[in-house]
């Protein structure tokens, strides 16, 4: 069972379009999570950290429910700008390193 | 406040040779990460290293991969003897400390590693 586990997608939605991603960890000992975004060949960068109180930046809501070790990231008026991958992180205990899934493709079209 | 560098951006190595990525963490980050991403993949953790010490080495292959980061100057990933399955995009991250709610890794544009 890989560590992190997403829909690989592609997820394809219309300009204004809601759309939700999700992810579970396996590591019931991880610290800190995470949703970053990956432009295709750039490096991955940081979209949101994720709360168990849930947080919401603008467009985007993120869910953590530690007791079924799953993650949710919620776009709400897609625009054609957020077509990407984003990958879900997780940090374990112990040592910092990240575990990342293998990431959810999401195209938005006109 | 620069970000974190790497280079080359790209490198183009023949099998046996060697390659080395180079890694300047953002300033004030004294916390240096290396992850590879292969092809469709997702990135996978390498290695994680303090200036002059290794502190998490689990994701190294043991043949031919070293990591430091030498008390001055940048982190080195080395790769000897490179295989065509080294080709990948090998990304550095940096950190300002250790531990904590908010200890964000920032990462660097890559290195895509091409092996003929």
């Amino acid at each position: 069972r890989k560590e992190v586990e997403q829909d690989p997608g592609p997820f394809n939605v219309p300009e204004g379009a809601t759309v939700a991603f999700n992810c579970t960890y396996s590591n019931s000992a991880s610290q800190s999570f995470f949703w970053y975004r990956q432009d295709c060949r750039k490096e991955p960068k940081l979209l949101m950290s994720v709360y168990s109180s849930g947080n919401e930046d603008g467009r985007f809501t993120a869910q953590l429910n530690r007791a079924s070790q799953y993650i949710s990231l919620l776009i709400r008026d897609s625009k054609l700008s957020d077509s990407a991958t984003y990958l879900c992180v997780v940090r374990g205990g112990g040592y910092n390193k990240l575990i990342f899934g293998a990431g959810t493709r999401l195209a938005v079209h006109p | 406040n620069a970000g974190v560098m790497q280079n080359p951006r790209h490198l183009v190595r023949r099998r046996g040779q060697e390659a080395r990525l180079r890694c300047s963490p953002m300033k004030g980050h004294s916390h240096v990460y290396w992850y590879r991403q292969l092809p469709e993949e997702g990135l996978k953790f390498m290695v994680y290293l303090q200036k002059e010490n290794i502190i998490d080495e689990s994701g190294m292959p043991k043949e031919r991969f070293s990591a430091e980061f030498p008390k001055e100057g940048p982190s080195i990933l080395r790769i000897q003897q490179v295989v065509r399955g080294d080709s990948a995009a090998y990304f550095c991250a940096s950190s300002p400390a250790s531990g904590g709610e908010e200890n964000i890794q920032y990462f660097g544009a890559g290195t895509r590693l091409s092996v003929l």
